[in-house]
């Protein structure tokens, strides 16, 4: 089985600031990785996923996340937020190599002001 | 355009009633899934559906139904027996249950018990 960590359940920072919020996973296999966005009053989107390769995954609004299997861990970050970015954001993990379905974390708030 | 509509949006159910929530797609996806979302809880599978005329329990399936009669349509049916059935819906799909694929997801729709 495997978890997953969001340490943080809310993140405020100013508009152009650079911003992290952590993920970490638990799993004793090998593991697929993704961020979701989630803005107020509507469903999820993918904002980025790790499957293999490359350890840096980006996405096509700036954001960029690494998978780090030393860490177990899988930050997403984005170096200058914009007031748009203001969101729920969930991690999730997934036993790579079968039929799994992800397992999310609680979410983070990033919630960006002027 | 492709995509999950769930309806309706804002449901309000007496106490001892069953509602049921609806979700089409038309992606041409095999896989359904039902997620509840509660505030600092992230989502939680309740049920899901590898193809027609098949589902499988998810974590949190007590006091709910579902069915899979047509490849677009899987309803969720939250019965007298959930305790606690206030929370944000969530239906999502993706091509196969598989590790990696990405997950689809709809609006959501809010139920509150009064």
């Amino acid at each position: 089985a495997q978890s997953v960590t969001q340490l943080d359940s809310q993140v405020p920072v100013f508009e152009e600031a650079p911003v992290e919020l952590r993920c970490n996973y638990s799993s004793s296999v090998s593991v697929y990785l993704f961020w979701y966005v989630q803005y107020p009053n509507q469903g999820l989107q993918l904002l980025l996923k790790y499957l293999s390769g490359s350890t840096l995954v980006e996405s096509i609004n700036g954001f960029e996340a690494e998978f780090n299997k030393s860490q177990t861990s899988f930050h997403l970050r984005k170096p200058s937020v914009h007031i748009s970015d203001t969101a729920e954001y969930f991690c999730a993990v997934s036993a790579s190599g079968g039929s799994y379905i992800p397992t999310f974390g609680r979410g983070t708030s990033l919630i960006v002001h002027p | 355009d492709g995509g999950i509509t769930q309806s309706p949006k804002y449901l309000f159910r007496k106490e001892g009633q069953n509602v049921t929530l609806s979700c089409e797609q038309n992606l041409n996806h095999d896989a359904m899934y039902w997620y509840r979302q509660d505030p600092g809880q992230g989502l939680r599978l309740i049920y899901y559906s590898q193809i027609v005329n098949d589902f499988q329990k998810g974590d949190i399936a007590e006091g709910y139904s579902v069915s899979r009669e047509k490849k677009e349509s899987f309803p969720l049916t939250v019965t007298s027996a959930q305790k606690n059935p206030t929370a944000f819906y969530l239906c999502a799909s993706s091509l196969v249950v598989l590790s990696g694929n990405t997950i689809y997801f709809g609006e959501g729709s809010w139920l509150t018990v009064v």
